[in-house]
């Protein structure tokens, strides 16, 4: 079975700009999250979504959103990215629920200079 | 804060010797998983204990949860370098993470 997927692995923006990164989970997972990791903050919980409808959102300003498709893919979008958005962007897939064993993917990691 | 603490923040042992790490939490708790984080393969979940368990093992791995005094610990027994990576517990359903505990196994 394929493990979690994301894209790209690299990126490097410009502040201001914005950015999209992409996460497929793994086949028959509905559950998908978002983590941000930083050497200051560690893992920060960004969102949750389950059947395309995001269940649970972390204290991240408005600036940073997400989506899922009906295939469960999903993709999070940060806007005006300011540099202390550079980070290795995680994203975890689990059967059902965010609470059991989640399967990360190896992450994009963001520059934004 | 919400998040765990790791404990020690880094440890640096000889392989084939035991490792254990502590992770220390404020709330309370359905559930604290542990993972692990190398460059080779990301981040991997090693063990979910309830908080109505005590103790699971799993290989070489042994975790343990008293909820009386909100603390954890991970033991790997018989450390091999393999084992060289980040290791991190996570609360409330993984919506928080802890500050990890860097673990170095010398050949």
């Amino acid at each position: 079975k394929a493990g979690v997927t994301q894209t790209p692995r690299y990126l490097i923006k410009t502040r201001g700009q914005q950015v999209t990164l992409s996460c497929s989970p793994i086949s028959g997972h509905r559950s998908v999250s978002w983590y941000q990791q930083t050497p200051g903050q560690g893992l920060q919980f960004l969102f949750e979504y389950f059947s395309e409808t995001q269940r649970n959102k972390g204290n991240f300003p408005g600036r940073f959103s997400g989506r899922q498709f009906s295939n469960s893919r999903s993709e999070m979008n940060v806007s005006t990215l300011e540099l202390g958005d550079s980070a290795l962007y995680l994203c975890a897939s689990s059967l059902a629920d965010r609470a059991y064993e989640q399967y990360f993917g190896p992450g994009t990691r963001l520059t934004v200079t | 804060s919400q998040q765990g603490e790791e404990d020690p923040q880094a440890l640096s042992i000889q392989e084939g010797e035991n490792a254990t790490m502590n992770c220390s939490y404020k709330t309370s708790i359905n559930n604290l998983q542990w993972y692990r984080q190398n460059s080779g393969r990301g981040l991997v979940h090693l063990i979910l204990i309830r908080s109505n368990e005590r103790e699971k093992h799993s290989g070489r791995l042994r975790v343990t949860l008293d909820t009386s005094k909100k603390s954890s610990s991970l033991l790997i027994t018989a450390s091999r370098a393999a084992d060289t990576a980040s290791y991190f517990c996570a609360l409330q359903d993984n919506l928080f993470f802890g500050t990890g505990t860097r673990l170095t196994v010398i050949p």
